[in-house]
């Protein structure tokens, strides 16, 4: 099955400054992958994603890069703020069996933005 | 709000016992995915449903099992706990099987084994 790495698992930042998240995926067949915030006591929701056939996609402050080659993905976050404080967990999808696609997530990374 | 409902929001029992969790996905939704949410174990699939047939497993338990009903609500039912089945147990949601991208979770559903 799929295994996906992600560090760090903690990230301190002054606000203002980038934050980089990276992950790690085994399965060369996956071809999704989506990155996921959850603040805390709330429900992970979708951020930013990235299809297999895209090497970087951007949304304001927020992007996401692919080396298919090295199975490996990032999060970045520029000008970070206090709000940007959350787990973020990255995810590779794959197709299995059954017609189904099933997203296997990372630990999280737990992002803190200092003012 | 995600529109994926999720009760009850916390759950406190005895270990042996046995607890139902239930989902009700997105209106259109047809899959439903569990995920187990442990202290530093991130978001573990458990499995998923699709229109009211499994379609894929991953780490559940043989105390574990799960249903998907006609009206497409789901129930995840949790026996003979242990200590370590406390945690958050989230539903997502999705249209088709997974194909289209984006999971919407609910709230969670907060277990605690005493």
């Amino acid at each position: 099955g799929e295994n996906v790495e992600q560090h760090p698992s903690t990230l301190s930042v002054q606000e203002g400054d980038s934050a980089v998240i990276k992950c790690t995926y085994s399965d060369s067949a996956s071809n999704y992958f989506p990155w996921y915030k959850q603040e805390l006591g709330k429900r992970p929701q979708l951020i930013i994603d990235i299809r297999s056939n895209v090497g970087e996609k951007k949304d304001q402050r927020i992007a996401v890069t692919l080396n298919k080659t090295a199975k490996h993905f990032s999060l970045h976050i520029t000008e970070t703020q206090p709000e940007d404080s959350a787990v973020y967990f990255c995810a590779a999808r794959r197709y299995v069996s059954g017609g189904s696609y099933i997203p296997t997530f990372g630990r999280g990374t737990s992002l803190i933005v200092h003012p | 709000d995600s529109g994926v409902t999720q009760t009850p929001k916390h759950l406190i029992t005895a270990t042996g016992q046995r607890v139902t969790l239930r989902c009700s996905p997105r209106s259109g939704d047809l899959s439903v995915y569990w995920y187990q949410q442990s202290l530093d174990q991130g978001l573990q699939f458990l499995i998923q449903y699709y229109n009211g047939e499994e379609r894929a497993k991953g780490n559940i338990l043989e105390r574990f099992s799960a249903q998907q009903f006609p009206d497409l609500h789901s129930e995840l039912n949790l026996s003979s706990l242990e200590l370590g089945d406390s945690a958050l147990y989230f539903c997502a949601s999705s249209v088709g099987q997974g194909g289209t991208g984006e999971l919407f979770f609910g709230e969670g559903s907060r277990l605690t084994v005493l």
